[in-house]
C-alpha cells in the first residue's frame, strides 16, 4: 500500500542553522509533491509544491527537494527562526485530487 | 477576510445524534474537501468535490455525508455519531481539482462524541 513517511520525532535546532525534514514515499509515484506548516489549533498553510520533472524548488529561506529515484523529499528552513517552529506536513498528489499526506514533522527552533 | 471559514469551531455530541458541520469560501474555487486529522494519522479524506453538484468519496467515507449545491458552501454531515469520530475536520479547498495548486483549509472543527 501507498506510505509516506516523515520524522515523528520532534526537530529541535538552534537559531541560525538550517533545518531540514525528510519526506520519504513507498508505493507511490507522485506528480507534485507540497509542503505545508500547520500551528497548534489551526489548519495547514500552503507553503511550496514541486513537480517530479523538479529538482528544486525555492521560495525565500525555504528550499524543496524532489528524488523520484530515492522517492525522497527534503524540506529545508535557512537561518532559522523561532517564529518557524510548527509542524510541517508534506503530502504527495499523483492524479486527479488524490492528495495524501503524512503525518507531519514538529520543528521546533531554540533560541 | 478571504478564506474558508468552518463553524462551528469546537463541539460535543452524544453517540447517536447527527449534526452539520458548515464550511464556505469566497474565493470562487472549483474544489472543495473534507479532512479529518487524527493523532498518528494524519490527515484523511473523507469526501470531496470537484463544482457545485459533484461530490465524491474519499478514503473514509462511512458514516459522513455531503453535498454542494453552491460554489461557495460545501457542508458535512454526521448521520449519527459514534465515538469513532471524535476528531479535528478540516475544510479545504482549490482553485481547480488538479493537484498543482495548494490546499486552502480552514481553522477546523474539533469535534468529541461522547
Amino acid at each position: 500500500s501507498q506510505k509516506i513517511e516523515q520524522n515523528s520525532e520532534a526537530l529541535n535546532i538552534q537559531e541560525g542553522k538550517t533545518a531540514t525534514l525528510t519526506c520519504n514515499y513507498t508505493n507511490y509515484s507522485p506528480a507534485y509533491l507540497q509542503w505545508y506548516r500547520q500551528d497548534p489549533g489551526r489548519g495547514p498553510v500552503f507553503l511550496l509544491l514541486i513537480r517530479e520533472n523538479e529538482k528544486e524548488k525555492r521560495k525565500e529561506r525555504l528550499k524543496v527537494t524532489f528524488d523520484t529515484t530515492l522517492k525522497q523529499s527534503l524540506f529545508h528552513i535557512t537561518a532559522s527562526q523561532p517564529a518557524d517552529s510548527a509542524t510541517y506536513l508534506c503530502a504527495l498528489a499523483g492524479g486527479y485530487q488524490k492528495v495524501t499526506f503524512g503525518i507531519g514533522t514538529k520543528l521546533q527552533v531554540i533560541p | 477576510n478571504a478564506g474558508v471559514t468552518q463553524t462551528p469551531k469546537f463541539q460535543v455530541l452524544k453517540t447517536g445524534q447527527s449534526m452539520t458541520l458548515q464550511c464556505a469560501q469566497d474565493m470562487n474555487h472549483e474544489y472543495m474537501s473534507w479532512y479529518r486529522q487524527d493523532p498518528g494519522m494524519g490527515l484523511r479524506l473523507i469526501h470531496y468535490s470537484v463544482g457545485a453538484g459533484i461530490t465524491d468519496q474519499g478514503e473514509v467515507p462511512n458514516g459522513y455525508n455531503v453535498s454542494r449545491s453552491t460554489t461557495e458552501d460545501f457542508p458535512l454531515r454526521l448521520l449519527s455519531a459514534a465515538p469513532s469520530q471524535t476528531s479535528v475536520y478540516f475544510c479545504a479547498s482549490s482553485y481547480n481539482p488538479g493537484p498543482s495548486y495548494g490546499y486552502t483549509f480552514g481553522s477546523g472543527t474539533r469535534l468529541t462524541v461522547v
